[in-house]
C-alpha cells in the first residue's frame, strides 16, 4: 500500500512564529507534491506544490521537498489566526500510467493569538 | 477565476435509495477525479477519469458506483443502493494535464438516513 503519512497533530503555535508541518511518503515513483489547507466542513484548497529537491517559496509558505528521504514539508512564516486549519499533503501515485493524489491524514494546526 | 463546482451542496437520501452527485470541471481539464471523506477521516481516492473511461478505482468504488461524464462539461458520480456508512463528503477534483495540480469542489455532503 503506497501511503502518505502525516502526524495528526494537534500542532500549535504562537502568532507570528513559524509553524512546520512535516510529510513522508512511501513510493519512491511519486513525482509531485502537494500541500492542501482545509478548513472544517469545506474542500482541500491548494496552497503550494512541488516538483524538484530543495526549496520553493510563495509569500509565507515554504515547500520542501528531499526526495533521498521521501521527506515533503511546509513551513509557513509569520503564523495568522487565520492559517488554523489541516495541513494535507499529497502524493501524486502512478500506476501503470495513471495518476491520482494520495493524501495524508492531514496535520491540525492552531495559530494563538 | 475558473473552477470545480458541484451539485448539491447537501444530499439527503433513505437508505436503499439512488443518488447522483453531480461535477461540472474546469473546461480545459482532461483528468477527473472523485474523493470522499468520511467525518474526522482522511481524503480517501475514489476513481479517475481520463479519455472517457475509468483509468483507475479504489477498493471502495464497487459495483454500488459508477460515473459518467454524459457531455462534455458534467462529470457525475452514481451510487445504488446507498447505505448508511455512505454518509460523507464528495469531492470532485479535476486537473490540466500530468502531474499538475488539481483543483477540488466545495463537495456535496451526503447524509444517508
Amino acid at each position: 500500500q503506497k501511503e502518505v503519512e502525516q502526524n495528526s497533530g494537534p500542532l500549535s503555535v504562537p502568532e507570528g512564529a513559524i509553524a512546520s508541518l512535516n510529510c513522508t511518503y512511501s513510493d519512491r515513483g511519486s513525482q509531485s507534491f502537494f500541500w492542501y489547507r482545509q478548513y472544517s466542513g469545506k474542500s482541500p484548497e491548494l496552497i503550494m506544490f512541488i516538483y524538484s529537491n530543495g526549496d520553493k517559496e510563495d509569500g509565507r509558505f515554504t515547500a520542501q521537498l528531499n526526495k533521498a528521504s521521501q521527506y515533503v514539508s511546509l513551513l509557513i512564516r509569520d503564523s495568522q489566526p487565520s492559517d488554523s486549519a489541516t495541513y494535507l499533503c499529497a502524493a501524486t501515485i502512478s500506476n501503470f500510467g495513471n495518476e491520482k493524489l494520495t493524501f495524508g491524514t492531514g496535520t491540525r494546526l492552531t495559530i494563538i493569538p | 477565476e475558473p473552477e470545480v463546482t458541484q451539485t448539491p451542496s447537501h444530499q439527503v437520501t433513505q437508505m436503499g435509495q439512488e443518488v447522483i452527485l453531480r461535477c461540472v470541471p474546469i473546461s480545459n481539464h482532461l483528468y477527473f477525479y472523485w474523493y470522499r471523506q468520511i467525518l474526522g477521516q482522511k481524503v480517501e481516492f475514489l476513481v479517475s477519469f481520463y479519455n472517457n473511461e475509468i483509468s483507475e478505482k479504489s477498493e471502495i468504488f464497487d459495483d454500488q458506483f459508477s460515473v459518467e461524464r454524459p457531455d462534455g462539461s458534467n462529470f457525475t458520480l452514481k451510487i445504488r443502493s446507498t447505505k448508511l456508512e455512505d454518509s460523507a463528503m464528495y469531492f470532485c477534483a479535476s486537473k490540466e494535464g500530468r502531474n499538475t495540480e488539481a483543483f477540488f469542489g466545495q463537495g456535496t455532503r451526503l447524509t444517508v438516513v
